[in-house]
């Protein structure tokens, strides 16, 4: 299995920081790559797949990068409702797997 | 709009089999992948595989021997039977729509399932 490592895994942050969370794969997953945002008590959403596309409705804060097996997800202007948790997935072999999760708190 | 539900026993006993069903609206199930996810309470999510109306299935090998999806095109709604369950099975459980070039983009608001006796 292709292991993910998310970093870091708590990120205190306020309105308005940028705020930057990695992932890095155990092996390369080429662009196969997608991050999800999930709110308590509700279902992932996914934001990014193929390392860098928005997905239709996803504030343009929010922007991916990278290939092989480093990733970052970058939230440019942290807003109130982004304070939550955020997963990356990849999809490139099977099993899926995803990281441990980066929680985003308030500083 | 499409939307997804999960639905089935809250509570299961251990050793017994744990099954769910995903009941879709608002699409067909055919054209697309429907997984399964999992995910035990503060803790990360877990791929458990995915089906497609064709029959083709993919399981995640760490439970490939308990595990069988299937998908049911006449009622529109897709199904997971994991056998011998354990307290290690004790999470919330998520279906959702694969579109093919991205994983799931569309989940079920999950069901928590419980194993204990």
């Amino acid at each position: 299995d292709i292991q993910m490592t998310q970093s870091p895994s708590t990120l205190s942050a306020s309105v308005g920081d940028r705020v930057t969370i990695t992932c890095r794969a155990s092996h390369s997953v080429r662009t196969s790559l997608a991050w999800y945002q999930q709110r308590p008590g509700t279902a992932p959403k996914i934001l990014i797949h193929r390392a860098s596309t928005l997905l239709s409705g996803v504030p343009s804060r929010f922007s991916g990068s990278g290939s092989g097996t480093e990733f970052t997800l970058i939230i440019s202007s942290l807003q109130p409702e982004d304070l939550t948790t955020y997963y990356c997935l990849q999809y490139d072999s099977y099993p899926w797997t995803f990281g441990q999760g980066t929680k985003v708190e308030i500083k | 709009q499409v939307q997804l539900q999960e639905s089935g026993p809250g509570l299961v006993k251990p050793s017994e089999t744990l099954s769910l069903t995903c009941s879709l609206s608002g699409a067909s199930i055919s054209g697309y992948y429907w997984s399964w996810f999992r995910q035990p309470a503060g803790r990360a999510l877990e791929w458990i595989g995915r089906v497609h109306r064709t029959g083709e299935i993919i399981y995640n090998p760490s439970l490939r021997s308990r595990v069988t999806l299937s998908v049911d095109t006449s009622t529109n709604h897709f199904s997971l039977k994991l056998t011998s369950v354990t307290a290690a099975d004790t999470a919330v459980y998520y279906c959702g729509r694969d579109p093919g070039e991205w994983p799931s983009d569309i989940w079920g608001q999950g069901t928590m399932v419980t194993v204990s006796s």
